[in-house]
């Protein structure tokens, strides 16, 4: 079984750009958490999607958006990008939305903001 | 809120010996998991364990084990027999049941394994 994908793996964008990133879930997964990723601030949970419904949101400011489509893949935008943005972003397949199902996890997209 | 800290930025083992990374909570709930996940410098993040706090028996997996112990909020992870190919990040986690998949993550512990 293919595991989860990301893609772009690495990007370069400028500061006031916008930036999407694509996650690709584990067949059958219905459930897809976003992390971001930093030397400062450690691993700190985005927002988490669930048969295309945002189920739970982190503390980011509102430029940090996402989405889900119907075959579960996920996408997270960002826009108007800062330096401070400039992280590995993670995202998490899991079946079901709950701690009981384990999560496996891509192989992130470094962003680099410049 | 939730917090977790790992109070060990780094450790090191010598291979084939044991090593036990630290971890405690905060928390005032009742009902949730615990996890520790491992990023080796491939940075593809890894579960190594998990813990259902509601269970008194302490996860086991092969050479990892965890002492949780509820009320002291603490749950460190054992590795015995040390292998090279365990030198990675290990991230203490913890989520909170029925609040969807979130994972509140530890700053981390860099593992490094000598011969």
């Amino acid at each position: 079984k293919a595991g989860v994908t990301q893609t772009p793996r690495y990007l370069i964008k400028t500061r006031g750009q916008q930036v999407t990133l694509s996650c690709s879930p584990i067949s059958g997964h219905r459930s897809v958490s976003w992390y971001q990723q930093t030397p400062g601030q450690g691993l700190q949970f985005l927002f988490e999607y669930f048969s295309e419904t945002q189920r739970n949101k982190g503390n980011f400011p509102g430029r940090f958006s996402g989405r889900q489509f119907s075959n579960s893949r996920s996408e997270m935008n960002v826009s108007t990008l800062e330096l401070g943005d400039s992280a590995l972003y993670l995202c998490a397949s899991s079946y079901l939305a709950d701690p009981y199902n384990e999560q496996f996890f891509g192989p992130g997209t470094r962003l680099t903001v410049l | 809120a939730q917090t977790v800290t790992q109070s060990q930025p780094e450790m090191s083992v010598q291979e084939a010996e044991t090593v036990t990374l630290s971890c405690t909570y905060d928390t005032s709930e009742s009902d949730y998991y615990l996890f520790w996940y491992k990023q080796p410098p491939s940075r593809q993040m890894i579960l190594v364990i998990r813990q259902e706090a509601y269970k008194q028996q302490n996860a086991t997996e092969n050479r990892f084990s965890v002492n949780f112990q509820k009320a002291a909020k603490s749950f460190s992870l054992k590795i015995s027999d040390s292998q090279l190919g365990d030198a990675a990040m290990y991230f203490c986690a913890f989520a909170i049941t029925g609040t969807a998949s979130k994972l509140t993550f530890g700053t981390g512990t860099r593992l490094q394994v000598t011969l």
